[in-house]
């Protein structure tokens, strides 16, 4: 157990529609990422977020938001949602102290997205 | 080309063997990840690498930052090592994490 949770673990949805996934880092940890995992782009950096404010931007895509509140859990908006769109989501956590990547990252058990 | 190319993509060997999985990337980085992910699709840590070498237990990752390369070994290898292993680096001029494809690894007893 990494200490990172992230919930709902599954979720169906239809083409449209807009989903939230939720992520509580470890106890302590300042940063969280949010990663895409699909099947034929592998696992993608979407955004990282430092103490509540937004630290390095990946392929996130405009439909997509995120956000870190005062008590460091993260949330990941997904608006307008396409086939595509289906993914396993994942959260991590890091202490957020050193620079230059160097930091260990925790994973979450991730979220299973199926758009429909 | 990918930035980040792992080799070989799947790996079959016998319990007790010695594994080598192969990592190289073309960009400049600070730090390189190894990363596991199981079956059911949790992922963990394995080492951060920013130079030489590191152990733990039955895993080895080196790094040769001249050559833009990093290897995983994993020593008298046994079933329950049979997962994905992931390369990944993190580029410091845009400050994110590139990944590789994956090396499947099954290990047979």
């Amino acid at each position: 157990d990494s200490g990172v949770t992230q919930t709902p673990k599954h979720l169906i949805t239809a083409t449209g529609q807009r989903v939230t996934l939720r992520c509580s880092p470890r106890s302590g940890d300042l940063s969280v990422y949010w990663y895409q995992q699909s099947l034929d782009q592998g696992l993608q950096f979407l955004i990282q977020y430092y103490n509540g404010e937004e630290r390095a931007k990946g392929n996130i895509l405009e439909r997509f938001s995120a956000q870190q509140f005062p008590d460091l859990h993260s949330e990941l908006n997904l608006s307008s949602l396409e086939l595509g769109d289906s993914a396993l989501y994942f959260c991590a956590s890091s202490v957020g102290v050193l620079a230059g990547g160097r930091d260990t990252q925790y994973f979450g058990p991730g979220t299973r997205l199926t758009v429909l | 080309k990918n930035e980040v190319e792992q080799s070989p993509q799947n790996l079959t060997a016998q319990e007790g063997e010695f594994i080598t999985i192969n990592c190289s990337y073309s960009v400049g980085i600070s730090a390189l990840h190894w990363l596991q992910q199981h079956p059911g699709g949790g992922i963990v840590s394995l080492f951060m690498l920013s130079s030489g070498k590191k152990k733990h237990g039955r895993l080895i990752a080196t790094i040769n930052i001249q050559e833009k390369h990093s290897s995983l070994h994993i020593t008298a290898s046994h079933p329950r090592d049979s997962a994905v292993y992931i390369c990944a680096v993190f580029n410091f001029g845009n400050e994110k994490l590139t990944f590789g494809t994956g090396t499947r690894l099954t290990i047979i007893p």
